[in-house]
């Protein structure tokens, strides 16, 4: 079964990093652009980032400059690099995978998505 | 940054009823557009790509409709497993952006 795990969530200080980690299994993940969603609790679904590919990477304002994007095909995983983090990026963060149509880049709808991984900010 | 507007923001059906939801974008989108299905405590689940082409897996009871800036994701028959909050998303340019979100309750 196709399947996406997050790891890497939990609680860190205002100013911190913390590394969220998606692991993809039973698909070709070479073959798919690649996104990072948050959702506050409670709240709703925000896109925070993308990277396609060939390695080209999109990111929301709200996290430009802060977070970073990357991916290893050869281990079948998503990064999300995450610094300075500020309370407002506590939520649960979704690894998902880009369906693809016939235009270049992620610009994507998600067909398979992770259970989540929870990231609180808080001193 | 291309907006995204649901309405109603919640609503309340009964088991066998037509709902129909609304997501209008603040400039044109073509049909760009995505429809997400999440129940409590899960990840969301894609519905309906392209504005109205159905998901893999997803009752025939579920259709999309529309291009430009309106679009209506239509429930026919609700079921109790429909009880969930529904997001449509725009795919036409960066950053992707969700609209806030329907809640649908089953009476």
């Amino acid at each position: 079964e196709m399947q996406l795990v997050e790891s890497g969530g939990g609680l860190i200080q205002p100013g911190g990093s913390l590394r969220l980690s998606c692991a993809a299994s039973e698909f070709t993940f070479s073959w798919h652009d690649m996104h990072w969603v948050r959702q506050a609790s409670g709240k709703d679904l925000e896109w925070v980032s993308a990277i396609g590919t060939m390695g080209d990477k999109y990111y929301s304002g709200s996290v430009r400059g802060r977070f970073t994007i990357s991916r290893e095909d050869d281990k079948a995983s998503l990064y999300l690099q995450m610094n300075n983090v500020r309370p407002e990026d506590t939520a649960v963060y979704y690894c998902a995978r880009g369906r693809g149509d016939i235009r270049p880049g992620p610009l994507d709808d998600f067909d398979l998505w992770g259970p989540g991984t929870l990231v609180t900010v808080s001193s | 940054d291309i907006q995204m507007t649901q309405s109603p923001s919640s609503a309340s059906a009964s088991v066998g009823d037509r709902v129909t939801v609304t997501c209008r974008a603040s400039q044109g989108i073509s049909n760009w557009l995505a429809w997400y299905q999440q129940k409590p405590g899960r990840a969301p689940r894609l519905l309906i790509f392209d504005a109205s082409t159905l998901g893999g897996g997803v009752p025939s009871r579920f259709s999309g409709s529309g291009s430009g800036t309106e679009f209506t994701l239509t429930i026919r028959s609700l079921q109790p497993e429909d009880s969930a909050t529904y997001y449509c998303q725009q795919t036409k340019s960066f950053p992707l952006t969700f609209g806030q979100g329907t809640r649908l309750e089953i009476k």
